[in-house]
């Protein structure tokens, strides 16, 4: 049982470029989410979703964008990469019968944009 | 989404020593979660605490959830170095978790 698998796991950016970052769950989970966490900060909520096609937006949203075309999908995508996103991304995702269940994270991805 | 301030940021321990981080919050919570992340790894669910004055134990480590449940605690008896890492509470806040910014323990042998 996989659990959330994220990719990749590293990554290097130039200032400018766009990527997406692929989250996948395999517990048949409703709700997934994207934090990203920088140093002293905790973890910050980007997007989430709670379900199917659904969307919203979190506490830091600016300069990323999501998509959840598939239940077992959550991607997140930057379009022009800042330096101010270097950071380790971790997606993770929970059951759907409570929305404030157990969160199971994905082993995160770094990032430096330069 | 709600703030909760975590004390201390950062605790020195020698091994055997006992370690508590304190969870606060301004505003009534429902429950509260605890998570541990090792160095250079994700976060790991630990618990939830729903009830007011809950109290709940896990081999060494304590949790206890305030009477007004705004204030939680995460006692850890006679660490080990194994206790090394990062704990966070993490109250709801709507459909996510309001992860605090987390107290960081290093056990010296």
């Amino acid at each position: 049982n996989a659990g959330v698998t994220q990719t990749p796991k590293f990554r290097v950016l130039k200032t400018g470029q766009s990527m997406t970052l692929l989250c996948a769950q395999d517990m048949n989970h409703e709700y997934m989410y994207w934090y990203r966490q920088d140093p002293g900060m905790g973890l910050r909520l980007i997007h989430y979703s709670v379900g199917e096609g659904t969307t919203a937006k979190g506490e830091v949203p600016d300069g990323y964008n999501v998509s959840r075309l598939k239940k077992q999908n959550f991607l997140l995508g930057l379009e022009s990469a800042a330096p101010s996103q270097t950071s380790v991304y971790f997606c993770a995702s929970s059951y759907s019968n409570s929305p404030n269940t157990e969160a199971f994270f994905g082993q995160g991805t770094r990032l430096t944009v330069v | 989404g709600q703030q909760v301030m975590q004390i201390p940021q950062y605790q020195h321990v020698q091994e055997g020593e006992d370690f508590t981080t304190y969870c606060n919050s301004s505003t009534t919570l429902s429950n509260i979660q605890w998570y541990k992340q090792r160095p250079g790894g994700h976060p790991v669910f630990l618990i939830q605490l729903v009830k007011s004055g809950e109290v709940k134990k896990q081999k060494r480590l304590t949790f206890q959830f305030g009477e007004a449940k705004k204030n939680s605690s995460l006692h850890i008896t006679a660490t080990q170095t194994t206790d090394v890492g990062t704990y966070f509470c993490a109250p709801p806040s709507g459909y996510a978790l309001n992860f605090g910014k987390g107290t960081s323990l290093l056990v010296t042998p």
